[in-house]
């Protein structure tokens, strides 16, 4: 099993630029989570999906921040628009009993 | 609602010693524990998980863990740790039946030559 996918693994744009962050999910899983990671805040749980449907996005910051699960095998998340406070590493996760991550995108926005 | 702390946000420990994290947990119901290592510029990869039966739980790379239910806590150990230790520590919570896990704060471990 290729494990959760990623990509892309580095972004760099400028402020006020549309991001999209995808994900690929273990097959098999049911549940899909976004998290966000920073020096100042941690590991942040940002929105989760259990067979494709939004349970939790309490954890999203603003309306500029977006998410989707088309199916079962896709997830993305989307900033529009980027500025610089939203640097951080963005993780994926998918579990069926535990959760497991995907390797990281890291963005940077300028 | 669950919570987790981890006291020591750093530990160092000189390579081949013993190291212990310390992670303590709130919780009104009954609850399965975790802890995850994240390696520099990598995704979190899972340590070990308690979810019912023996206390004393075994995970990869030697670590060990104890579900203690009357101080709450689930402290990660491992009896000689290596260079290759160094990463940072998460334990974590979640409720049976539900997905949201919460993750505590982490702790750095520097395993000094």
């Amino acid at each position: 099993d290729a494990g959760v996918i990623q990509s892309p693994r580095h972004e760099v744009t400028e402020m006020g630029q549309e991001v999209t962050l995808r994900c690929k999910p273990i097959s098999g899983h049911n549940s899909l989570f976004w998290y966000r990671q920073t020096m100042m805040r941690g590991l942040e749980l940002l929105i989760y999906f259990n067979n494709n449907v939004p349970i939790d996005d309490s954890g999203m910051p603003e309306d500029r921040f977006s998410a989707k699960m088309p199916n079962a095998s896709f997830s993305t998340l989307k900033i529009q628009p980027s500025e610089p406070r939203d640097s951080a590493v963005y993780f994926c996760a998918s579990s069926l009993n535990e959760q497991y991550f995907g390797p990281g995108t890291r963005l940077t926005v300028t | 609602a669950q919570s987790v702390t981890q006291l020591d946000s750093q530990v160092p420990v000189f390579e081949e010693a013993p190291v212990e994290l310390r992670c303590n947990y709130s919780s009104s119901v009954s609850v399965y524990l975790f802890w995850y290592v994240q390696y520099p510029n990598q995704g979190l990869q899972l340590l070990l998980k308690y979810l019912s039966g023996s206390t004393l739980v075994k995970g990869i790379n030697g670590f060990e863990a104890e579900f203690n239910k009357s101080q709450t806590s689930f402290h990660l150990r491992k009896p000689s740790v290596h260079i290759s230790d160094t990463a940072e520590y998460f334990c974590a919570v979640s409720v049976p039946s539900y997905d949201k896990v919460i993750f505590g704060p982490g702790t750095s471990l520097s395993v000094i030559p």
